[in-house]
């Protein structure tokens, strides 16, 4: 069965830390990965990662994929108040049909 | 374009009423997903649609949940009767299939806003 699991499940942190955020993936015929942030409302895209080793920025956010150990980071650096969300990762396979999510990593992000 | 469009946003309703629950997808998108997302299961599949036909629907909790797409712009779901374990947000969402490096960033899922259902 598919799944994608996610850690920590919750995590606080002092503004301007620097986070690190784990996904590992066990998704048959596997494309991508995806990461979305989540705030009180709809999943918004962050990045979609297909090759290993190719790391995706944006801003002070970045992600890389591992194809070998299957598993994902999301990185935020210099972490701000507006950075508190849930941030979901998810597996996306070659039918680019069904994308199975985690259970998420909620960020609190305090002053 | 608007973005995937869901109505109504908020719904209240007493157990074993009907529930239709709405979404326009993004133009041009090919696949239309409804998810429901609970504190305690997180973000599941229920359904999914490619080209308005359903491919998938073994994510349906039961019969009492349904799921249509007459045409290309427009899905509902339906839960009938309504029970408060159904209490939850569904959210739609669509994307654009394709093979090889047609597929992008922004043609990746994009959610609506979602529904957010109690079931009394």
């Amino acid at each position: 069965e598919d799944k994608v699991v996610q850690s920590p499940l919750s995590l606080v942190v002092h503004e301007g830390d620097t986070v690190t955020l784990n996904c590992s993936y066990e998704v048959t015929n596997f494309r991508s990965l995806l990461w979305y942030k989540q705030e009180k409302k709809a999943p918004t895209f962050l990045f979609m990662l297909t090759s290993s080793g190719i790391e995706k920025k944006s801003g002070r956010l970045s992600s890389i994929l591992d194809k070998k150990e299957l598993f994902s980071i999301l990185n935020i650096t210099a972490t701000q108040t507006g950075d508190s969300a849930v941030y979901l990762c998810a597996g996306m396979k070659t039918s680019y049909d069904k994308v199975i999510f985690g259970p998420g990593t909620s960020l609190s992000v305090i002053p | 374009d608007a973005g995937v469009i869901q109505s109504p946003r908020h719904e209240v309703t007493e157990m074993g009423q009907e529930v239709t629950l709405r979404c326009k997808p993004i133009s041009g998108h090919d696949y239309l997903f409804w998810y429901r997302q609970t504190m305690m299961r997180g973000l599941e599949l229920l359904i999914y649609f490619n080209n308005n036909v359903p491919i998938d629907d073994s994510g349906m909790p039961e019969d009492r949940f349904s799921a249509k797409m007459p045409n290309a712009s427009f899905s509902t779901l339906k839960i009938q009767p309504s029970e408060p374990r159904d209490s939850a947000v569904y959210f739609c969402a669509s994307s654009l299939g394709g093979t090889g490096e047609s597929i992008s960033g922004a043609n990746v899922l994009t959610f609506g806003a979602g529904s957010r259902l109690t079931v009394l």
